[in-house]
């Protein structure tokens, strides 16, 4: 089944401890991203990435890092989180061509104490 | 720069009734034009897209419209029923996915 992961779907942390949330896609798409979500803002591209080892950042990358060391997976990573980064992230991947419709994982609700 | 914006930020509707959803872009580069539905606590799902060599689309009671002249792109659902409740999304495809803020659409009983 073509599909879009990501682990864990909720974590509660605190304020300096590192984190990495990790998504992997089994659709063999070039172009992976990440968002956040918060109310009344809508989705926000954090970053994104058009294939392997190459990255870009997004409207909001401040504060997190991201890896594409293979195709499949994309993980974002907080070195040290901030109670502003509480939200809900979402990964997703499409092949790279204009009109490649885009899947979104199920999401992973963060909650930094 | 890219922006998409998006109209009305809610809508209610009686279940039955027509709802149209207006969306904006600032950018004429882009050819691609996404909706997305998000049920409470799940994942933005495509619903219907459009390309730019098209007007209009259709998919049974969801369609899409696009002027590009006017950079402006429309979603009309017809015969709303409660399970139509969500939150929709556009969208324009630039080097990345540009959303609009979203509309929370509430379809009464």
């Amino acid at each position: 089944e073509a599909q879009v992961t990501q682990n864990p779907r909720y974590l509660i942390t605190v304020t300096g401890k590192k984190l990495t949330v990790t998504c992997s896609q089994n659709m063999n798409h070039e172009y992976m991203s990440w968002y956040r979500q918060d109310p009344g803002l809508g989705l926000r591209q954090i970053y994104y990435s058009m294939n392997v080892e190459v990255t870009d950042k997004g409207d909001v990358p401040e504060g997190y890092k991201v890896s594409r060391k293979e195709k499949r997976n994309f993980p974002l990573i907080l070195e040290s989180p901030s109670p502003n980064q509480t939200s809900l992230y979402f990964c997703a991947s499409r092949y790279r061509q204009a009109g490649g419709t885009q899947y979104f994982g199920p999401g992973t609700r963060l909650t930094v104490l | 720069g890219e922006n998409v914006e998006q109209h009305p930020s809610t809508l209610s509707v009686q279940e039955g009734d027509s709802a149209v959803i207006k969306c904006t872009y600032s950018d004429s580069a882009s050819n691609y034009f996404p909706w997305y539905k998000q049920e409470l606590g799940k994942r933005p799902q495509l619903i219907i897209d459009i390309r730019s060599n098209v007007g209009e689309k259709k998919d049974q009671r969801i369609a899409v419209t696009l002027n590009k002249t006017a950079k402006h792109f429309s979603l009309h659902i017809t015969e709303t029923q409660p399970e139509d409740s969500a939150v929709y999304f556009c969208a324009a495809l630039y080097d990345k996915v540009i959303f609009g803020p979203g509309t929370s659409l509430s379809v009464i009983p």
